[in-house]
């Protein structure tokens, strides 16, 4: 157990939809990434907040959107949902930005229809 | 891109017997981790070598970095079914912040 948990579990939308999946942080990790793993793939790093503010960005389109709050926890947004959206989203929080090991949550399952 | 490639991608051994995965990465680096996923689930940190460092033990996990040859290997060694799951090398490349990962080596352990 990592401490880092993501709700919900499993998720099933239509495409053009809009999705929101959230990620509380371990106690005291001031850092939250999120990743987005395809099926057979690695996790491919979506973005990162760093008290409250985005640090940095992979290449996603500005559909995806984050949010960070004062308590660390945190949200991906996903927009206009695509069929290849569909994926395991993953959250993993940290100290110290780049600097200590991150740790995972579950994950959430997303499947577009 | 992905930055970390796995070698093999696929590895097959009986119970008891040790197995070697091969991380290569392309940038200069801070550190690597090694990460082990049980079946499209969460990541489960198995290990942080910095890149000052050449080799770090935990338990039956063995690390190396060269970092001359921009690579690393994992050696888990007297394996067992539970160590079934696939692995993968994460790199923060030097000045960024974000976490590159490979595609992942799959291992199986017979019983």
């Amino acid at each position: 157990e990592t401490g880092v948990t993501q709700s919900p579990t499993h998720l099933i939308k239509t495409r053009g939809q809009q999705v929101t999946l959230r990620c509380s942080s371990q106690s005291g990790h001031n850092t939250v990434s999120w990743y987005q793993q395809a099926l057979g793939q690695g996790p491919q790093f979506i973005f990162q907040y760093y008290r409250e503010e985005e640090n940095g960005r992979g290449n996603f389109p500005p559909r995806f959107s984050g949010l960070q709050f004062p308590n660390y926890s945190s949200e991906l947004n996903v927009n206009a949902l695509e069929l290849d959206d569909s994926a395991l989203y993953l959250c993993a929080s940290s100290l110290v930005v780049s600097k200590n090991e991150q740790f995972f949550g579950p994950g959430t399952r997303l499947t577009v229809l | 891109s992905q930055q970390g490639e796995e070698d093999p991608q696929a590895l097959s051994i009986q119970e008891g017997e040790n197995a070697t995965m091969n991380c290569s990465y392309k940038t200069s680096i801070n550190n690597l981790q090694w990460y082990r996923q049980n079946s499209g689930r969460g990541l489960v940190h198995l290990i942080l070598i910095r890149s000052n460092e050449r080799e770090k033990h935990s338990g039956r996990l063995r690390v190396t970095l060269d970092t001359s040859k921009k690579s690393s290997s994992l050696l888990i060694t007297a394996s067992r079914a539970a160590d079934t799951a696939s692995y993968f090398c994460a790199t923060d490349t030097a000045g960024t912040y974000k976490y590159i990962f490979g595609t992942g080596t799959r291992l199986k352990v017979l019983a």
